[in-house]
């Protein structure tokens, strides 16, 4: 079974700021790596996606991802309050998708 | 648009009851899923299915049946429920196992055993 852990448990960071989100998985051969953003009280929602080593950016997000290291992230530019949520990583396995323990933001103005 | 509704939206039982957590799609999607989450744990998944009369175990099936009825219809089902089971569960769908494309989830289901 697939392990992922992320880091930090939670992150508190001020309007227009940049913050930055880790994920780290156990099997190296993993292929489909996926950020969700769950809001307080709705349902999680998925951000973006990367498949390859490097960086993909998508508007204020940019994944990375190095498969030798066992670790991807998530940058989000000119943070904003309604980027406040728990964020959760998840990597594919045999049955799905796996989910870390998410990483609370706080976004204040 | 997608779409995974959940029925019902809170759920209050005792110990030892019957509980029966319906999840209806509409999106055409082969996979359908079961997840529990709590915090400190996560989503973890409990059940999930591929197809009509396909059912899958996942990472935490204990006290816990479900039955895909039709390609939109999936039932989670408690048949002897326990506090333990006191949680949020959350369905969803997609057309893969979470490979090119994303999990649609529903809004969840708020389930107290008492």
């Amino acid at each position: 079974q697939q392990n992922v852990q992320q880091s930090p448990e939670s992150l508190i960071v001020p309007e227009g700021a940049r913050t930055s989100l880790n994920c780290t998985f156990s099997d190296s051969a993993s292929q489909y790596f996926w950020w969700y953003r769950q809001h307080s009280g709705k349902a999680p929602k998925a951000l973006m996606s990367i498949f390859s080593n490097g960086e993909k950016e998508e508007g204020r997000f940019t994944i990375h991802l190095n498969k030798a290291s066992l670790h991807f992230s998530l940058h989000i530019r000119d943070s904003q309050p309604s980027d406040s949520a728990l964020y959760l990583c998840a990597v594919n396995y045999a049955q799905g998708l796996t989910f870390g323990l998410g990483t609370r933001v706080s976004v204040f103005p | 648009e997608a779409a995974v509704t959940q029925s019902p939206r809170n759920k209050v039982t005792v110990t030892g009851g019957n509980v029966t957590l319906s999840c209806r799609q509409t999106n055409s999607h082969n996979y359908m899923y079961w997840y529990r989450q709590d915090t400190g744990h996560g989503l973890r998944l409990i059940h999930y299915s591929y197809g009509a009369g396909n059912l899958q175990i996942g990472d935490v099936p204990d006290g816990y049946k479900a039955t895909r009825t039709t390609q939109e219809d999936f039932f989670l089902l408690l048949e002897l429920a326990s506090p333990s089971q006191t949680s949020l569960y959350f369905c969803a769908s997609s057309v893969d196992r979470g490979q090119i494309s994303d999990y649609t989830f529903g809004s969840g289901t708020r389930l107290l055993v008492i």
